[in-house]
């Protein structure tokens, strides 16, 4: 298995420009999370989806963060306009139960000027 | 808001030598998780405890639990200096989906 993929795994961009993060989940995987990570903050929970449905979205910042899980094999993190400090990393994760062994990409690094 | 708390923050130790990182929590856990962060990468699971258990192994590493003090603790005995990266303990609630993780321990193997 190819393990939870990512793309891009870095994004450099201006503020005001969309940027769209995607994620595969590990087949078989009902749970997918996107989390981001900076020093200031550490390792915040955005949303998560449960069979593609979106579960729990309290943790996305403001209207500019946005999520879509189409499919069992596809995410996409969106942020529009975005802004210098959404720059962090952002990670997706999916895992087979709920509360239990979580799956992480490799990280999409996001650098917005 | 966090719900698990890694203690210390930062710890530096000669390699060979055991590294003990603590969690502390605040309410009623599942389950509680560690796991590694290598520095430039994604995180990697270690090692799940669930609640009714008090202790559990696997290669270098041991998880203890105890939940009347609402504390885990981990340790890398023999430690190399592939250890060296980040800590994060994360604690699965009960009636709650999702896992809160802590802020991390940042463990520096010395050669």
């Amino acid at each position: 298995d190819a393990g939870v993929i990512q793309s891009p795994r870095h994004e450099v961009t201006e503020m005001g420009q969309e940027v769209t993060l995607r994620c595969k989940p590990i087949s078989g995987h009902d749970y997918l999370f996107w989390y981001r990570q900076t020093m200031m903050r550490g390792l915040e929970l955005l949303i998560y989806f449960n069979n593609n449905v979106p579960i729990d979205d309290s943790g996305m910042p403001e209207d500019r963060f946005s999520a879509k899980m189409p499919n069992a094999s596809f995410s996409t993190l969106k942020i529009q306009p975005s802004e210098p400090r959404d720059s962090a990393v952002y990670f997706c994760a999916s895992s087979f139960k709920v509360r239990e062994t979580q799956y992480f990409g490799p990280g999409t690094r996001l650098l917005v000027l | 808001s966090q719900q698990g708390e890694e203690d210390p923050q930062a710890l530096s130790i000669q390699e060979g030598e055991n590294a003990t990182m603590n969690c502390s929590y605040k309410t009623s856990i599942n389950n509680l998780q560690w796991y590694r962060q290598n520095s430039g990468r994604g995180l990697v699971h270690l090692i799940l405890i669930r609640s009714n258990e008090r202790e559990k192994h696997s290669g270098r590493l041991r998880v203890t639990l105890d939940t009347s003090k609402k504390s885990s603790s981990l340790l890398i005995t023999a430690s190399r200096a592939a250890d060296t990266a980040s800590y994060f303990c994360a604690t699965g609630m009960r009636g709650d989906d999702k896992i809160i993780f802590g802020k991390g321990t940042r463990l520096h193997i010395l050669p």
